[in-house]
């Protein structure tokens, strides 16, 4: 079956510089990727998706990559601010469903001024 | 504005009895789904449905139920037979019948008492 691998342990960056978070998958090639931000007890908010034909996305301060031979997608965040402070969750599809999305458990940014 | 409303935010459970989760949406979105989020891991799908009185089971249907009697509204019940809710509950909306860029409730925190 599918897995995503997200850094579990939380990822510590100074204010001003680059946050990259990675996901990494296996077994599979994904038609898209998505990347979620979720602040403590509440639910994810979808930032950006990219398609398998993508190599890179952009979105004010946010890029994701996707390489499709490493099975990996790298999600930047740069001029990163304390507001970015968060649990970013990648998730991709699964061919078996439609309307099933693999998760990854996320990866914890705290930006310190 | 448009959104999608969780709740309750707290809902304690007594042994053997059975408790629903409120979901709605007012985005005119067609598809909807239920998540159960636990520390540490990806978020793992409950139920789904995509058109009124229609749905299907994801993952880890076993001891949860659902309806979809109107469009905007798609409540969860944790049954006596689910051994171990304790967890986070989101529920998300989608436009169309695809699981792209999700729009997820503030979520319900179960707990057993």
């Amino acid at each position: 079956s599918q897995k995503i691998e997200q850094n579990s342990e939380a990822l510590n960056i100074q204010e001003g510089k680059t946050a990259t978070l990675t996901c990494n998958y296996t077994n599979y090639s994904p038609a898209y990727l998505q990347w979620y931000r979720q602040d403590p007890g509440r639910g994810p908010v979808f930032l950006l998706l990219i398609r398998e034909n993508e190599k890179e996305k952009r979105k004010e301060r946010l890029k994701v990559t996707f390489d499709t031979t490493l099975k990996q997608s790298l999600f930047h965040i740069t001029a990163s601010q304390p507001a970015d402070s968060a649990t970013y969750l990648c998730a991709l599809d699964e061919e078996r469903s439609n309307y099933q999305l693999i998760w990854g458990a996320g990866t914890k940014l705290i930006i310190k001024p | 504005d448009g959104g999608i409303t969780q709740s309750p935010k707290y809902l304690f459970r007594k042994e053997g009895q059975n408790v629903t989760l409120s979901c709605e949406q007012n985005l005119n979105h067609d598809a909807m789904y239920w998540y159960r989020q636990d520390p540490g891991q990806g978020l793992r799908l409950i139920y789904y449905s995509q058109i009124v009185n229609d749905f299907q089971k994801g993952d880890i249907a076993e001891g949860y139920s659902v309806s979809r009697e109107k469009k905007e509204s798609f409540p969860l019940t944790v049954t006596s037979a689910q051994k171990n809710p304790t967890a986070f509950y989101l529920c998300a909306s989608t436009h169309g019948q695809t699981n792209e860029k999700l729009f997820f409730g503030s979520g319900t925190q179960l707990s057993v008492l």
